[in-house]
């Protein structure tokens, strides 16, 4: 089954505490995006991926890191989180980065950060 | 002003009504045109893809794309209370050679059987 898997789908931490969500796709696909969705302000792009070893900011990547070492991964970062990042987050992905191609979200991760 | 605007609603409709979602940007190199339908708590989903001026239909979705205008809508007939979710407007742009996505803040729709 063609998917875009996320995890951990829920997680409660603490301030600075480095932590990583993972996002992985079955469907070969080149472009990979990270948005969070906060009430009232939508869907924000954190970071994308055009393919492997290329990534570029979004709107809101401060306090965020990313890497594209393969094709399937898009791991996201957040090397010292702060409550302003409790967020619900979610990883997408389309077949390639042309204006053409929708995209693919996985199922969401939210984060609390205490 | 927001690259991408949507009225937040809710939009209330009665059940087989035509439900009418509207979404203007400000960037006129705009080139691909998304509409998104989230359930709560869930993630969004593909409704319509549009990208040159004029009408696209999909069943009982219809796509209108207005660039000189810049806005962008959704139509959906005989609306039933399954299509009661919050719809999200997305806009691609090629800036440079990389594609970025702007999301407006969705539109909540709420059909009444």
């Amino acid at each position: 089954e063609a998917q875009v898997t996320q995890n951990p789908r829920y997680l409660i931490t603490v301030t600075g505490k480095k932590l990583t969500v993972t996002c992985s796709q079955n469907m070969n696909h080149e472009y990979m995006s990270w948005y969070r969705q906060d009430p009232g302000l939508g869907l924000r792009q954190i970071y994308y991926s055009m393919n492997v070893e290329v990534t570029d900011k979004g709107d809101v990547p401060e306090g965020y890191k990313v890497s594209r070492k393969e094709k399937r991964n898009f791991p996201l970062i957040l090397e010292s989180p702060s409550p302003n990042q409790t967020s619900l987050y979610f990883c997408a992905s389309s077949l390639t980065g042309t204006p053409n191609q929708p995209q693919h979200f996985g199922d969401g991760t939210r984060l609390s950060i205490l | 002003q927001k690259e991408v605007e949507q009225n937040s609603g809710p939009l209330s409709v009665p059940e087989g009504a035509i439900a009418s979602l509207n979404c203007t940007y400000s960037d006129r190199v705009s080139q691909s045109f998304f509409w998104y339908r989230q359930y709560s708590g869930k993630s969004p989903e593909l409704i319509m893809s549009i990208y040159s001026n004029g009408d696209k239909e999909d069943g009982r979705f219809t796509a209108q794309l207005n660039k000189a205008s810049q806005y962008v809508s959704l139509l959906i007939r005989d609306s039933q209370p399954s299509d009661s979710a919050t719809y999200l407007c997305a806009v691609k742009q090629n800036s440079g050679g990389y594609q970025k996505v702007t999301f407006g803040t969705g539109t909540k729709l709420q059909v009444i059987p």
